[in-house]
C-alpha cells in the first residue's frame, strides 16, 4: 500500500511557542491531506481538510488561526500550531486518500507534549 | 453532518472465542466504511472495509457485514488471538465526496488467554 511518513514523531516544546509537522506521501502525490487530533483513550477526531495549492477547510470548533495548515504540493501538507498550550498536548497524524480508490493512508503520528 | 456510534467501549474474550463490535451510522449517503485496528501509540491500520454496494466481506478471521437499510455495519472477528488485542475504530464515508472520514468512539478488545 502507499506510504504516508510524518515529522517530527514526538516534539516536547514550552508553552508559547509553535510547532510545525509534516506529512508526506511518499510514493503517490495526494491532492488532499487530512488532520486528525487524538486525545487519550479517545477516537480520532478531524481537524482539517487540506487541499493542495488552496485554503484548507477546518472543521467546527477548530481555530483555523491557530492550527495553520500549508498544503503547498503534491506530496506536502504541513500543520503549525501556533501559540501552543498544555491543553493542545495530543497524537496528531495526519492521513492521505489513495487517488485511485477509497483507503486513507495514515502517518506514523506525532506526539506533542506542551509544557 | 455525519454521526457514527460504536459499541462496546470495552470487549474482553477468550482465546479461540469470537468477538462483535457494532457501529451505527446517520447519513444515509455514506457509501465506505473502513476498519481500523489501532496499537497504543501507534497509527491505525485498516483491517477490512465495505462499500455500500456490497453486503457483506470476509478476509481471513475477519468479517464485515453492512445493513444499509438499517444503517449499521459490524465487525467479526473468529478464532480470537491475543494479538488481536488492541483498539477497533468503525469509520464512515458520507456521501458527496470529500472523503472524510469521521471515526466511531473506539473498542479497547482483550483477548485472554
Amino acid at each position: 500500500g502507499a506510504v504516508v511518513s510524518q515529522h517530527p514523531s514526538w516534539v516536547i516544546c514550552k508553552s508559547g511557542t509553535s510547532v510545525k509537522i509534516e506529512c508526506r506521501s511518499l510514493d503517490f502525490q495526494a491532492t488532499t491531506m487530512f488532520w486528525y487530533r487524538q486525545f487519550p483513550k479517545q477516537s480520532l477526531m478531524l481537524m482539517a481538510t487540506s487541499n493542495e495549492g488552496s485554503k484548507a477547510t477546518y472543521e467546527q470548533g477548530v481555530e483555523k488561526d491557530k492550527f495553520l495548515i500549508n498544503h503547498a504540493s503534491l506530496t506536502l501538507s504541513t500543520l503549525t500550531v501556533t501559540s501552543a498550550h498544555p491543553e493542545d498536548s495530543s497524537f496528531y497524524i495526519c492521513s492521505a486518500r489513495d487517488p485511485s480508490g477509497y483507503e486513507q493512508f495514515f502517518g506514523p503520528g506525532t506526539r506533542l507534549t506542551v509544557l | 453532518g455525519e454521526n457514527v456510534e460504536q459499541h462496546p467501549s470495552t470487549l474482553s474474550v477468550q482465546e479461540g472465542d469470537s468477538a462483535v463490535i457494532k457501529c451505527t451510522y446517520s447519513d444515509s449517503a455514506s457509501n465506505y466504511f473502513p476498519w481500523y485496528k489501532q496499537e497504543l501509540g501507534k497509527r491505525p491500520q485498516l483491517i477490512i472495509d465495505i462499500r455500500s454496494n456490497v453486503g457483506e466481506k470476509k478476509d481471513q478471521r475477519i468479517a464485515v457485514t453492512l445493513n444499509k437499510t438499517a444503517k449499521h455495519f459490524s465487525l467479526h472477528i473468529t478464532e480470537t488471538q491475543p494479538e488481536d488485542s488492541a483498539v477497533y475504530f468503525c469509520a464512515a464515508v458520507p456521501g458527496g465526496g470529500g472523503n472524510k472520514l469521521t471515526f466511531g468512539t473506539g473498542t479497547q478488545l482483550k483477548v485472554e488467554l
